[in-house]
């Protein structure tokens, strides 16, 4: 597609409960990355992927969170059991190589509201 | 590991004029990309500009320079002639070239306000 895409772009859901944002790169970009942001905060690194090698999980704060990709294609950022603290804008973006220059562009992010 | 930092929560300029925002930065690496993007209140993150490290001029696009002074580690964002559509929050980045470095670490960002 023309950009990253994002969906949900706001998600209210209940404590405990589950949710799953989705993230649609870039066509042809074989990096995609996972940031969370909390109001009024910097951008946090949760996950990247590039291409077909092991993903870097080094950012996500524990086993609730999970993604997954499959090849260069949508990835899936799932958490279990949602806190009140997971409460954020969770932005994924994509670029060509996961390296140098190389310019992450953004999705438009999915709003995630835990009561 | 890598780390920005960004001193300035907010700042405000004037209409017109020119604004310096600051960013120093911390890493092993040899080699690495810094970079600006802009967040407006819509929250879309919006690409500025980039340095790399060897390159020896400092990058420019448009209205945004980047005073890129590696000895003191730091890569300043600077936007001449600043209009109303600058006002937003601004962060600073870093990627490196290899290996666990290849996140794109973010500073906490500065909030600018231009005043008419």
């Amino acid at each position: 597609g023309a950009g990253v895409s994002q969906s949900p772009s706001n998600k209210v859901t209940e404590k405990g409960k589950d949710v799953e944002l989705r993230c649609d790169p870039i066509s042809g970009h074989t990096a995609l990355y996972w940031y969370r942001q909390r109001l009024g905060q910097g951008l946090e690194f949760l996950i990247y992927f590039q291409g077909n090698s092991a993903p870097d999980k080094s950012g996500l704060p524990s086993d609730r969170f999970s993604a997954e990709r499959t090849g260069e294609s949508v990835s899936t950022l799932t958490i279990q059991r949602t806190q009140q603290e997971d409460s954020a804008v969770y932005l994924c973006a994509s670029s060509l190589v996961a390296s140098g220059a190389n310019v992450l562009t953004f999705g438009a992010g999915s709003r995630l509201t835990v009561l | 590991a890598q780390k920005i930092t960004q001193t300035q929560p907010g700042m405000f300029v004037q209409e017109k004029e020119a604004v310096t925002l600051d960013c120093t930065y911390d890493t092993s690496d040899q080699s690495y990309g810094l970079f600006w993007y802009k967040q407006p209140s819509s929250g879309e993150m919006i690409f500025l500009i980039y340095q790399g490290s060897y390159d020896e001029q400092n990058a420019t696009e448009g209205r945004y320079s980047l005073n890129f002074q590696k000895a003191r580690k730091s890569a300043n964002l600077v936007i001449s002639a600043s209009q109303l559509g600058d006002s937003a929050m601004y962060f600073c980045a870093m990627r490196g070239f290899s290996g666990s470095a290849r996140q794109l670490t973010f500073g906490s960002g500065t909030q600018l306000t231009v005043l008419p």
